[in-house]
């Protein structure tokens, strides 16, 4: 089955630095989600890309699917405590339903 | 607008039991999707209904899990003879029937524990 791999699994940063996760795929994508799960929280929906070399910005988020459509990158600028979490990609598939990647753990230090 | 509801959202249970968990899609929405996560691991999709029919279960364990999403009421899905490895956090979603779209809203969680 298709699988999503997201690197780096865990990101230890101070307030004030930035951060990025990648996501690749093996397969050409038809499109992309971005995630974010707090601690002991639920999945909430970021972002949705489709088109080759998308770039959508949310505030201090910038997201881009790449030019072939098998990876994609979340970035954040001058993270927070308040971003601390797991940020997921997950891919749609034929029924709807969705791939997660593996996950990149970030911990923000004040 | 109320968004997707589960409950409950701990459920504690010895090992041979039954576990049912409920969950109501948000308003609107007619696509339901339940997802495990197991602890310190990503989501993995188990099944996915519309009202009355199930659509896609390939992550549906073979044995004792079914899931129902009736014309009435909220989905359900239901664990017979849990065991220790059903400990996990359960998430159901919901999605609106608009093609070309995909992203779905998810619920709190049934926390499962079996001891």
């Amino acid at each position: 089955g298709q699988q999503v791999m997201q690197i780096p699994q865990y990101q230890h940063v101070q307030e004030g630095e930035d951060f990025t996760t990648y996501c690749n795929s093996s397969t050409t994508l038809s499109n992309i989600q971005w995630y974010k799960q707090r601690p002991g929280g639920h999945p909430v929906f970021l972002i949705q890309l489709v088109k080759s070399g998308e770039v959508k910005k949310q505030k201090r988020l910038t997201f881009q699917f790449g030019e072939a459509k098998k990876n994609s990158s979340l970035h954040i600028t001058a993270t927070q405590t308040t971003d601390v979490g797991t940020y997921f990609c997950a891919v749609g598939g034929a029924t709807n339903k969705l791939i997660f990647g593996t996950g990149t753990l970030l911990a923000v230090q004040p | 607008n109320a968004g997707v509801m589960q409950n409950p959202r701990h459920l504690v249970r010895r090992r041979g039991q039954e576990a049912r968990l409920r969950c109501s899609p948000m308003k609107g929405h007619s696509h339901v999707y339940w997802y495990r996560q197991l602890p310190e691991e990503g989501l993995k999709f188990m099944v996915y209904l519309q009202k009355e029919n199930i659509i896609d279960e390939s992550g549906m364990p073979k044995e004792r899990f079914s899931a129902e999403f009736p014309k009435e009421g909220p989905s359900i899905l239901r664990i017979q003879q849990v065991v220790r490895g059903d400990s996990a956090a359960y998430f159901c979603a919901s999605s609106p029937s608009r093609e070309g779209t995909y992203e779905q809203y998810f619920g709190p969680g049934t926390r499962l524990t079996v001891t």
